[in-house]
């Protein structure tokens, strides 16, 4: 499981409240990625983090903030949560290769939260 | 950017038959490309991937091919057992994008025993 945890594992909240979700490595990645899998959409990329206090947006970033103070955690915060945020979200980074060709690192996977919004 | 494209959604094959999944992808400048398994209530695990140097990958019970002409890639799983029941996603990269995957969206698949 390349050493990710994440927390809560599952939560339900109502719209309007701030949620934060935790992906805590342990193993010194550099890059970290959140992602939301919904049905007939797959894996979507919200946020990444190619080190502490580097990120960028991903392709469905809007509603989403990330924050990463530390190697070791990847915080992905919804300020007001709405409906359409019900999602699993998984945390992944990425393992690199010797030689570092950064295209062809492969991404390993967290267990996921299954966040609800009522 | 990329866009990646996974048939079939669903996918049932009796016990001991092979299971093909094809995907197909829209950026030339991709050149890697991953699979992953998904079982119920966890997340993807890579069970083979391919760099565009290679054209087949093969390891034990899976494989993977890869047409760079035609941009599609496919996984192959002979004899399958009942616990390749699961849910299966490609994902494509490239040095234009980055840090960045893009995924298809999936093919559930049915091993009836």
């Amino acid at each position: 499981d390349a050493g990710i945890t994440q927390s809560p594992r599952h939560k339900v909240t109502e719209t309007g409240t701030p949620v934060t979700l935790r992906c805590h490595q342990t193993e010194n990645h550099r890059y970290m990625y959140w992602y939301r899998q919904d049905p007939g959409h797959g894996l979507r990329l919200i946020h990444y983090s190619y080190g502490v206090k580097d990120t960028d947006k991903g392709e469905v970033s809007d509603g989403y903030s990330v924050s990463r103070s530390k190697t070791e955690d990847f915080l992905l915060t919804l300020e007001s949560a709405t409906s359409s945020q019900t999602s699993v979200y998984f945390c992944a980074i990425r393992a690199g290769l010797a030689g570092g060709q950064a295209s062809t690192d492969t991404q390993y996977f967290g267990p996921g939260t299954r966040l609800t919004v009522l | 950017g990329e866009n990646v494209e996974q048939h079939p959604s669903t996918l049932s094959v009796q016990e001991g038959d092979s299971a093909v999944i094809k995907c197909t992808y829209s950026d030339s400048a991709s050149n890697y490309f991953p699979w992953y398994k998904q079982e119920l209530g966890k997340g993807p695990q890579l069970i083979i991937d391919i760099r565009s140097n290679v054209g087949e990958k093969k390891d034990q019970r899976i494989a993977v091919t890869l047409n760079k002409t035609a941009k599609h890639f496919s996984l192959h799983i002979t004899e399958t057992q009942p616990e390749d029941s699961a849910v299966y996603f490609c994902a494509a990269s490239s040095r234009n994008t980055g840090n960045q995957f893009y995924f298809g969206t999936g093919t559930s698949l049915t091993v009836i025993p």
